[in-house]
C-alpha cells in the first residue's frame, strides 16, 4: 500500500525556518517525482515545489522561489522541504503527492498524497 | 502562468441530483486536465485525468469531458459521501501545474 506521511509541521515565528518531511513507503520511491502542494487554512491547493526522480530537476513556484528549498534522499525513501524566511502567508497545510504519468507518457496527475502537516506561521 | 476557473463556486444538491461542474483554462491545454476530491480534514483524491480517463477504483457516477479551454465533471447521481470540494488541475505545463478555485457540493 502507498502511504505518505508528512512531518515537521508547527508554530514559528515570521523570518524563521522549518524543515518538513514526507517519509514514503509502499513504492519504489527513487522512480517517482514528486511535489510539495499546500493549501492556506479555508483556501485552495496551491502547488508549491517539483522534484524529479533523480533529484536533478527541481522546480518552485514564484511565491517560494528563494525561501524554499526541495531535496529528496531515495536511499532513506524521504522528502523534504526546507522553507526559510518564513511569512504570515506561508501558513497552511503541506502535503507531499507523488506524480505519476499515465501509460501513454504525455498526462500527469497526482496519484497519492499525505496527509499534510500544518505550518503556522505567526508571532 | 496558465489560470483556471470554476463555475459554479458552490452548489447546493440533493441525493440522486445530476451534477455538473464547469472548469475553464486561460489558453488551450488540450485534455491536460485533472480532477480532485478532497472532503474537509482530508488530503485531495484524484478522480479524473487527461480530462476523461476515470482514476481506478472511482466510481463510475462520476465522469470528465472536454478539451481545449473548457471542461466538465459530472456526477450522474450524487451520493451522501460526494459530498465535498472539487478541485480542477491543469497539467499542460507541467511540473508548473495549476489547480482551479475549487467548487463545493454540499446538501440541500
Amino acid at each position: 500500500e502507498v502511504q505518505l506521511v508528512e512531518s515537521g509541521g508547527g508554530l514559528v515565528q515570521p523570518g524563521g525556518s522549518l524543515r518538513l518531511s514526507c517519509a514514503a513507503s509502499g513504492f519504489t520511491f527513487s522512480s517517482y517525482e514528486m511535489n510539495w502542494v499546500r493549501q492556506a487554512p479555508g483556501k485552495g491547493l496551491e502547488w508549491v515545489s517539483y522534484i524529479s526522480s533523480s533529484g536533478s530537476t527541481i522546480y518552485y513556484a514564484d511565491s517560494v522561489k528563494g525561501r524554499f528549498t526541495i531535496s529528496r534522499d531515495n536511499a532513506k525513501n524521504s522528502l523534504y522541504l526546507q522553507m526559510n524566511s518564513l511569512r504570515a502567508e506561508d501558513t497552511a497545510v503541506y502535503y507531499c503527492a507523488r506524480d505519476h504519468g499515465d501509460s501513454s507518457g504525455y498526462y500527469y496527475y497526482f496519484d497519492y498524497w499525505g496527509q499534510g502537516t500544518l505550518v503556522t506561521v505567526s508571532s | 502562468d496558465i489560470q483556471m476557473t470554476q463555475s459554479p463556486s458552490s452548489l447546493s444538491a440533493s441525493v440522486g441530483d445530476r451534477v455538473t461542474i464547469t472548469c475553464r483554462a486561460s489558453q488551450s491545454i488540450s485534455s491536460y486536465l485533472n480532477w480532485y476530491q478532497q472532503k474537509p480534514g482530508k488530503a485531495p483524491k484524484l478522480l479524473i485525468y487527461a480530462a476523461s480517463s476515470l482514476q481506478s477504483g472511482v466510481p463510475s457516477r462520476f465522469s470528465g469531458s472536454g478539451s481545449g479551454t473548457d471542461f466538465t465533471l459530472t456526477i450522474s447521481s450524487l451520493q451522501p459521501e460526494d459530498f465535498a470540494t472539487y478541485y480542477c488541475q491543469q497539467s499542460y505545463s507541467t511540473p508548473r501545474v495549476t489547480f482551479g478555485p475549487g467548487t463545493k457540493v454540499d446538501i440541500k
